[in-house]
Parts: C-alpha cells; sequence; structure tokens
C-alpha cells in the first residue's frame, strides 16, 4: 500500500471554478506537506508547504493539513487556464524536509 | 542563474547498454536528489546526496549508482539497462537544512526509454 494516496484524475473544470485537490496518507510521522505544481513536460515547482496542521493561503491558492485524518487539500479559487498542470501533493517525515514522499499527482484542466 | 540543468534531455537505450546522466546546479545547494516519474507512481526517489562526496539510498535505488564528486555535480548512472528503467528521471537540489523545511528544485528532466 502507497503511504500517499492521491486521486489522479483527470479533472475537468470550467474557468472560474473552485478546484479542490485531496490527499490522504497513511504514516503519521509526516510533518511537513507540500503542493507542487507540475507543466507538462516540465519538472515540478513549489507551489505551497505547510508545518503540522493548520491552514495557509497564498493569493489563490489555499493549503490545509488535517494530521487527525491524515488528509491535506489545496483549494484554487477563481481558477484560470494557466492553472491547467498536474498538482502533486509531497510529505516529508524529517526535521530537514529532504526526502519528500509524493503523491502522484492529480491532472487538472481549467477550460476558458 | 540557469537553476538546475540535466543532461541529456532524451535517451533511448538498448537491453544492457550503460549510460550516465549529469546534474548540474549553480545555486551553491548541499542536498541533490535523484528522482524517477512513472505513471501511477509518482516521483520516487532513487538516491540523494547531503553533500560532497557523499551519497545515499532511496526508495528504489536498485540498478543505479551515483556519485557527487564535486559539490555542483550529481551523477547517475545505470550499468545495464533494463526495460523497467524506462521513466523520467528529474533531478533536484536543495540548501543545508535549518531546521525548517527547505524547497526542492527540480530539473527540467531526461526521457529515457529502454528497448
Amino acid at each position: 500500500q502507497k503511504e500517499v494516496e492521491q486521486d489522479p484524475g483527470p479533472l475537468s473544470v470550467p474557468e472560474g471554478a473552485i478546484v479542490s485537490l485531496n490527499c490522504t496518507y497513511s504514516n503519521s510521522a509526516f510533518q511537513y506537506f507540500m503542493w507542487y505544481r507540475q507543466y507538462s513536460r516540465k519538472g515540478p515547482e513549489l507551489l505551497m508547504y505547510t508545518y503540522s496542521s493548520g491552514n495557509k493561503e497564498d493569493g489563490r491558492f489555499t493549503a490545509q493539513v488535517d494530521k487527525s485524518s491524515k488528509y491535506i487539500s489545496l483549494f484554487i479559487r477563481d481558477s484560470q487556464p494557466s492553472d491547467s498542470a498536474t498538482y502533486l501533493c509531497a510529505m516529508s517525515k524529517e526535521t530537514s524536509g529532504s526526502r519528500l514522499t509524493f503523491g502522484e499527482g492529480t491532472q487538472l484542466t481549467v477550460n476558458p | 542563474n540557469a537553476g538546475v540543468t540535466q543532461t541529456p534531455k532524451f535517451r533511448v537505450l538498448k537491453t544492457g547498454q550503460s549510460m550516465t546522466l549529469l546534474c548540474a546546479q549553480d545555486m551553491n545547494h548541499e542536498y541533490m536528489y535523484w528522482y524517477r516519474q512513472d505513471p501511477g507512481m509518482g516521483l520516487r526517489l532513487i538516491h540523494y546526496s547531503v553533500g560532497e562526496g557523499t551519497t545515499a539510498k532511496g526508495e528504489v535505488p536498485d540498478g543505479y549508482n551515483v556519485s557527487r564528486l564535486k559539490k555542483q555535480n550529481f551523477l547517475l548512472g545505470l550499468e545495464s539497462a533494463a526495460p523497467s528503467q524506462t521513466s523520467v528521471y528529474f533531478c533536484a537540489s536543495s540548501w543545508l537544512s535549518g531546521g525548517a523545511y527547505n524547497e526542492q528544485f527540480f530539473g527540467p528532466g531526461t526521457r529515457l526509454t529502454v528497448l
């Protein structure tokens, strides 16, 4: 069984929609939680990270972590066609955050 | 700054052939990593390095070797390629940890096909 589970989609939404992306995990030792965005045929880039439980907001993006349920979410408000990409959740057990465990990614398409 | 670069971008090998993938970073990062990305599996860590001259195994190290002779370079070797090693390979680097999360910066990837 994978330590991190993520629905691969694909997910298709109209421009302006609110998008919800989610991951579940099984290991309670994870303490750093990240979302990476990966455009087609490019390397991933960090979108947001959160330490332990709680919410973090950055513009149209909000990351939520619920450690009691072992569940993390990324919300995208007012989605744009430029948000079309694969979104990868990632987690780390270590204080350094150096070794990451990734979900398989959710492919998102925002239609104009 | 070029960031993280990878050479080559594409490669086709025959089973049993060997090759080396080169990763270079110009951000003076201590940590470097090699991942592979496969459909349905996500990104999986192959090997990593916490500094010049050091290497360590990740989640899927079998069939690969690495070397970090210079701080800015991290090489991934396949001694005898197998079709199961067909994948997209990503290199990443990050700062030495100061107790907080340190972002990993990824290269553009190398698409490898083993026939």
